[in-house]
């Protein structure tokens, strides 16, 4: 079974800082994995997305992944806080592009001026 | 163009009541799918439909729980007798078949359920 685990349930950057949110995934078959962002009272908005092509992901807002496969990690990445940039973050995994995703806890970014 | 959209937004009821909730896909997704997002949960699968194929089922919770998709679009979660813990956020999803890499799925607003 298909499984992420984000770890740390908050974190906390100043404005400018670079923001590093970890996932690690667990699949047996070669995984699609996903970045969803969340803002208060509102959906779900994909960030990026690894679909076995180039293991660097670049997505909106600045904010980037890279898929390594030896450490089963996909890792969201931004060089350079906004405050606009503070919602929740969701890794999520799909064994293909067409089936349910399975989700991590979440994280929540605080950005602080 | 239009997003997925749901409705109704809120919903309060009354313990053992019914609910139905609404979801309204992108216009040509054939895979439409149904997350619940709860404190003690989190995000969680329910439902998934794809075309006329029969629609995986293995996430929702309990048999008071149903979905219809009719005529490949519109979908209904209905949930029976709700109880207090049914209380969440009901997000709905649609995506495209797969295409070149074109597997994202695209989220509702949700439906935000209290149970009284």
């Amino acid at each position: 079974a298909q499984s992420v685990t984000q770890l740390g349930s908050h974190v906390s950057v100043s404005e400018g800082a670079l923001v590093l949110l970890r996932c690690n995934y667990s699949s047996s078959v070669p995984p699609y994995l996903f970045w969803y962002v969340q803002y208060p009272n509102q959906g779900l908005q994909l960030l990026l997305k690894y679909t076995s092509a180039a293991t660097l992901v670049k997505g909106i807002n600045g904010f980037e992944a890279e898929f390594k496969k030896s450490e089963t990690s996909f890792h969201l990445t931004k060089p350079s806080a906004h405050m606009s940039d503070a919602a929740e973050y969701f890794c999520a995994v799909t064994p293909s592009g067409f089936q349910k995703l399975v989700f991590g806890t979440g994280t929540r970014l605080l950005v602080s001026p | 163009g239009a997003g997925v959209s749901q409705s109704p937004s809120n919903k309060v009821t009354e313990k053992g009541k019914d609910v139905e909730l609404r979801c309204d896909p992108i216009s040509g997704h054939t895979a439409l799918y149904w997350y619940r997002q709860s404190l003690g949960q989190g995000l969680e699968f329910l439902i998934y439909f794809q075309g006329n194929s029969a629609p995986d089922k293995s996430g929702l919770p309990s048999d008071r729980f149903s979905a219809e998709r009719t005529g490949g679009s519109v979908s209904t979660l209905t949930i029976q007798r709700t109880q207090q813990e049914d209380s969440a956020v009901y997000l709905c999803a649609s995506s495209f078949p797969p295409s070149g890499n074109s597997y994202e799925q695209y989220f509702g607003p949700g439906t935000r359920l209290t149970v009284t």
